[in-house]
């Protein structure tokens, strides 16, 4: 059971976009279109941002947005904001043997 | 709204055990899948075990198979996190996270979480 594979951190300054990448295997995100990204602050309950992918729930800002290629998930946050540092996680269905698996976590800063 | 607040957490010997509690408030609980996830130090989030909404079926992470157990009294709307065996490793926020789909990815809700410390 790896991790998914994430960069460990990514920046970027106001109103930029960042593309935080995560790479898996044939087992879990290429083989499942069910892939989600949680943002996370310090000291918060994490926050559901996409799901199967592509999907935003409501609430979320339609500047998030996610895709895959492959074995690699993508998640694009445009118009970067302040508030939008946390630390970003993908997390994929692996299949029921082993479930579920997370990414190791992006920290985004905004310069 | 929809809440969730786990309890239980605290320090305890390695070889210990903890049993953690999630109560879950305005959500139809005996419908949904519930999750445990925890934030290790310096390791992030990583997913612990799964249980559906009838109980009929649990799924444990390699690294707590054999020493966790996962249950919950839906006539109490409770998740329980049984967690014996206890290793250093094991330190960490310990969420509960409700499960809208059925492959325990799509948690739209999570509890503060609690900590747990498995330590001398």
């Amino acid at each position: 059971q790896s991790a998914l594979t994430q960069p460990a951190s990514v920046s970027g300054s106001p109103g930029q976009s960042i593309t935080i990448s995560c790479t898996g295997t044939s087992t879990d995100v290429e083989n499942y279109n069910l892939v989600s990204w949680y943002q996370h602050h310090p000291g918060k309950a994490p926050k559901l941002m996409i799901y199967d992918v592509t999907k935003r729930p409501s609430g979320v800002s339609n500047r998030f947005s996610g895709s895959k290629s492959g074995n690699t998930a993508s998640l694009t946050i445009s118009g970067l904001q302040t508030e939008d540092e946390a630390d970003y996680y993908c997390c994929s269905f692996a299949g029921s043997s082993t479930f579920v698996l997370f990414g190791g976590g992006t920290k985004l800063t905004v310069l | 709204d929809v809440k969730l607040a786990e309890s239980g957490g605290g320090l305890v010997k390695p070889g210990g055990s903890l049993r953690l509690s999630c109560e879950a408030s305005g959500v139809t609980f005996s419908s949904s899948s519930m999750t445990w996830v925890r934030l290790a130090p310096g390791r992030g989030l990583e997913w612990v075990s799964y249980i559906t909404s009838g109980s009929h079926y649990t799924y444990y992470a390699d690294s707590v198979r054999g020493r966790f157990t996962i249950s919950r009294d839906n006539t109490k709307n409770l998740l329980y996190l049984q967690m014996n065996s206890l290793k250093a490793e094991d330190t960490g926020i310990y969420y509960c996270a409700r499960d809208l789909g059925q492959y325990g990815h799509l948690l739209d809700c999570w509890g503060q979480g609690t900590l747990v410390t498995v330590s001398t």
